[in-house]
């Protein structure tokens, strides 16, 4: 059963630290989303790659949020310097390629970032 | 005003209820629609896409309106195991997704 796998799970950090978030889409997916959510904002979509190209990255705190996908396997959400604002869930989610790749999303379980 | 709203609930129905949720998007260029649940503290999961023709998935069922801009999904005979937090999911154009805040159920024996 194919799942999309992220890590850490959970994360606890101090403000001023940086963060760094890992997503394993899964084999053969070649569309990654990264959402936050929170109680207030709900699902807030941050960024997406096709074939590892970022195609919108508008939802993202420029001066303090980087996504990046070294390789087919791995994308990686990054936050430097951290700030409490940022604590929420994070998902990553991946797509089939194909015109389906947007309208099917596979979730991770998520990254539970606080920031005190 | 938000671009995909719904109503929060709670709704608390019990076992065996029909429950219908709405929801309404702003950008009358949108392309497709979802349904995604989402159970406390788990990621969403894909429930069903929704078409202008209507379509059926066992006890849920979903429609598009879009002259007037909102999609539905009815939930037939509700279980205890319906009891979760509904998405409703639209894509704008191209991979841009945008989903609303959810509707919370709470099905009761």
């Amino acid at each position: 059963d194919a799942r999309v796998t992220q890590t850490p799970r959970h994360k606890v950090t101090e403000m001023g630290q940086e963060v760094t978030m890992r997503c394993q889409p899964i084999l053969g997916h070649n569309t990654v989303f990264w959402y936050r959510q929170t109680m207030m904002q709900g699902l807030e979509l941050l960024a997406y790659f096709r074939n590892r190209a970022p195609l919108d990255d508008s939802g993202m705190p420029k001066d303090r949020f980087s996504a990046e996908m070294p390789d087919a396997t791995l994308a990686t959400l990054k936050i430097q310097p951290s700030e409490p604002r940022d604590s929420a869930v994070y998902f990553c989610a991946s797509g089939p390629p194909g015109p389906l790749g947007a309208d099917t999303q596979y979730f991770g379980p998520g990254t539970r970032l606080t920031v005190l | 005003r938000k671009e995909v709203e719904q109503d929060p609930g709670p709704f608390n129905v019990p076992e065996g209820a029909t429950v219908a949720f709405n929801c309404t998007y702003s950008n009358s260029a949108s392309q497709s629609f979802f349904w995604y649940r989402q159970d406390c503290r788990k990621e969403p999961k894909l429930l069903m896409s929704v078409y202008s023709s209507g379509n059926e998935d066992g006890r849920f069922t979903a429609q598009l309106n879009r002259a007037s801009q909102y999609i539905s999904l009815l939930i037939r005979d509700s279980k205890l195991s319906d009891s979760a937090t509904y998405l409703c999911v639209v894509n704008t154009g191209g991979f841009k997704t945008i989903f609303g805040a959810g509707t919370r159920l709470f099905v009761k024996a």
